[in-house]
């Protein structure tokens, strides 16, 4: 079982609000990446982080923003929710090595269920 | 174009009975090929990884089999349960010069019947 968590799980928010979600792990790895998926679709990237203080665009664009200022925590921050953020935000986490996307095994949290009026 | 394909969209089987997931994949220059299962509502669960040079691999009733040359992987699932019901993704990484990457697939939604 993974050591991997977000919150919340479900947030139901009016458009124009600034939402921070919440990822943490317990497992000491050095890259985490966020990850957003529609329903009945793949998953894409949209950050990742090498470790402290280092932060990356991924492949799909996005208005948020991230941080790493601590190894186990890499929030994600939207200023200005829209309806098109809408959708379920999955946190990973994987060990050092490989290159930055990461061939290890990467660690899933629960997800958050984003639904912006 | 780096893709990953899987079939069929959404299976549905009876509690017992086996099934078999396809994944074909353009994904190039390939290194590995993972099969994660993604419960409702939760996130995706590693369940088995093959490199290029393995062409099977099982975890429990889950087998996995690699055709590196026709770039196709299946997931067989033996003897079915209620708590197999989730989505199965295959998930392709490349060599990459400097940076491997991940190639998801959409997924096959499986649901067991009683």
């Amino acid at each position: 079982e993974a050591d991997i968590y977000q919150t919340p799980r479900y947030l139901v928010i009016g458009t124009g609000k600034k939402i921070t979600l919440e990822c943490s792990q317990t497992m000491g790895h050095d890259k985490m990446y966020w990850y957003q998926q529609d329903p009945g679709m793949e998953l894409h990237l949209i950050h990742y982080s090498y470790g402290v203080n280092s932060t990356e665009k991924g492949d799909l664009s996005s208005e948020s923003t991230v941080s790493r200022i601590r190894t186990e925590h890499f929030p994600l921050t939207l200023e200005s929710a829209r309806p098109s953020h809408t959708s379920q935000y999955l946190c990973a986490s994987s060990e050092s090595g490989g290159g930055a996307y990461s061939t290890d095994t990467q660690y899933f949290g629960p997800g958050t269920r984003l639904t912006v009026l | 174009k780096n893709q990953v394909e899987q079939s069929p969209q959404s299976l549905i089987i009876l509690e017992g009975k086996n099934c078999t997931l396809q994944c074909n994949y353009t994904v190039s220059p390939f290194s590995n090929l993972r099969w994660y299962k993604q419960d409702t509502g939760r996130g995706p669960v590693s369940l088995t990884i093959m490199t290029f040079s393995e062409n099977t691999k099982s975890n429990g009733r889950y087998t996995a089999t690699l055709d590196a040359d026709t770039k196709q992987s299946s997931l067989h699932i033996t003897a079915s349960q209620l708590s197999d019901s989730a989505s199965y993704i295959c998930v392709v990484s490349d060599r990459g010069s400097t940076l491997g990457r991940l190639y998801f697939g959409r997924g096959t939604q499986l649901t067991v019947w009683p």
